[in-house]
């Protein structure tokens, strides 16, 4: 099975800073890449899908990037409700593994 | 607009079985997947395996295979995951969600807290 590997695993952070989350897959998944993040305590929520295209209702300071095994996360100005653990999930074929996660915190 | 609810929170003894639920609507379901995710307390996210409820046609992740069975009953738009035996190592949060399998889980329920204790 393909492996997903996030890094860092947790990163701190100011209010206003640029955050950037790498996810690299094991094997090539071409765009199928998918970013969530999961506040204390909620439901996970999608961001991001191929790879690159914002989710409905994102705010536009969210943007991916990547394709084949590398991609990125990036948050273009840090706002306090961002401040959560993100998840990387390939979705090119079964199992839909997601990445181990990565917890972004206040400094 | 897509609404999955789920069943509420189990409290359940080992070697016990359980069934738990999640229930779609605002949505046609000849166009939805529902998946289920696995998340233990302080932990990552895990992908149990998906289902497509206009046929059943299920995929489970090798790590779940044969632990648990993922069904559906097209008929009332509800998917399934359930157990015949629990373990204490399957004390999570469980969660379902939609995928229309190319966009990863667009739509998410509430999530279901099993805890197995004795």
């Amino acid at each position: 099975d393909i492996q997903m590997t996030q890094s860092p695993s947790s990163l701190s952070a100011s209010v206003g800073d640029r955050v950037t989350i790498t996810c690299r897959a094991s094997q090539g998944i071409s765009n199928y890449l998918a970013w969530y993040q999961q506040r204390p305590g909620k439901v996970p929520k999608l961001l991001i899908y191929a790879a690159s295209t914002l989710q409905s209702g994102v705010p536009s300071r969210f943007s991916g990037s990547g394709s084949g095994t590398d991609f990125t996360l990036t948050i273009s100005s840090l706002q306090p409700e961002d401040f959560a653990t993100y998840y990387c999930q390939k979705y090119n074929s079964a199992p839909w593994t997601f990445g181990q996660g990565t917890k972004v915190e206040i400094k | 607009e897509v609404q999955l609810v789920q069943s509420g929170a189990e409290v359940k003894k080992p070697g016990e079985s359980l069934k738990i639920s999640c229930k779609g609507s605002g949505y046609s379901l000849t166009s939805y997947w529902i998946g289920w995710v696995r998340q233990v307390p302080g932990k990552g996210l895990e992908w149990m395996g998906i289902i497509y409820p206009s046929d059943s046609d299920t995929t489970y992740s090798p790590s779940f295979q044969g632990l648990v069975t993922i069904s559906a009953d097209k008929s009332i738009g509800t998917a399934y995951l359930q157990w015949s035996s629990l373990k204490s190592s399957d004390t999570a949060m469980y969660y379902c969600a939609t995928t229309r399998g190319d966009s990863g889980f667009d739509h998410w329920g509430q999530g279901t807290l099993v805890t197995v204790s004795s």
